[in-house]
């Protein structure tokens, strides 16, 4: 079983439109989470960090739900330029990161 | 800063042949790791430091080496390349094993 598993997609929305991406872990004792954005033959770059409380960096709100163990990201109101393929992350006590294999998003004008 | 750099952006090597990877960070970074990215796989992580002079194995280590003599350096060598080992490598480093990672932009491997 993967370590972290999220829905390839492709999710194909309008500008505009509200979308959210769910991803799972597997290790109950996973310490860190992230969502990384990665575009086309590029580097991951951060996009942003998962708290347990939840957080909001403008358009973009990320959840942690433990009991259940998920992450999930929401983008409201994408812009063409949030076409990207999303990572899910979860870090361990191990100092090893895990990353799932990515979310594909095309936002379409 | 120049953050995290990756030399070659890409090669091309022949079955057998042996090559290092190049990665250097310039942000005083404790950690650094080594990850392969592979259609519908995902990031794979092969080795990492937690710091210089210790290095541990990832999820997929075989057929890769690693030192890290400074904190700034942490190359990867390919003792024996083979068409298995065609990917992308990328380089990361973070303040600490579970903080942010920054990565590097990559470096192109094909295996013939």
């Amino acid at each position: 079983r993967k370590e972290v598993e999220q829905d390839p997609g492709p999710f194909n929305v309008p500008e505009g439109a509200t979308v959210a991406f769910n991803c799972t872990y597997s290790n109950s004792a996973s310490q860190s989470f992230f969502w990384y954005r990665q575009d086309c033959r590029k580097e991951p770059k951060l996009l942003m960090s998962v708290y347990s409380s939840g957080n909001e960096d403008g358009r973009f709100t990320a959840q942690l739900n433990r009991a259940s163990q998920y992450i999930s990201l929401l983008i409201r109101d994408s812009k063409l330029s949030d076409s990207a393929t999303y990572l899910c992350v979860a870090a361990n006590t191990g100092n090893q990161f895990y990353f799932g294999t990515g979310t594909s998003l095309t936002v379409i004008p | 800063n120049a953050g995290v750099t990756q030399t070659p952006k890409f090669q091309v090597l022949k079955t057998g042949q042996s090559m290092t990877l190049q990665c250097a960070q310039d942000m005083n970074h404790e950690y650094m790791s080594w990850y392969r990215q592979d259609p519908g796989m995902g990031l794979r992580l092969i080795h990492y430091s937690v710091g210089a002079g210790i290095t541990d194995q990832g999820e997929v280590p075989n057929g890769y080496n690693v030192s890290r003599s400074t904190t700034e350096d942490f190359p990867l060598r390919l003792l024996s390349a083979a068409p298995s080992q065609t990917s992308v490598y990328f380089c990361a480093s973070s303040y600490a094993g579970f903080n942010t990672q920054y990565f590097g932009p990559g470096t192109r491997l094909t295996v013939l």
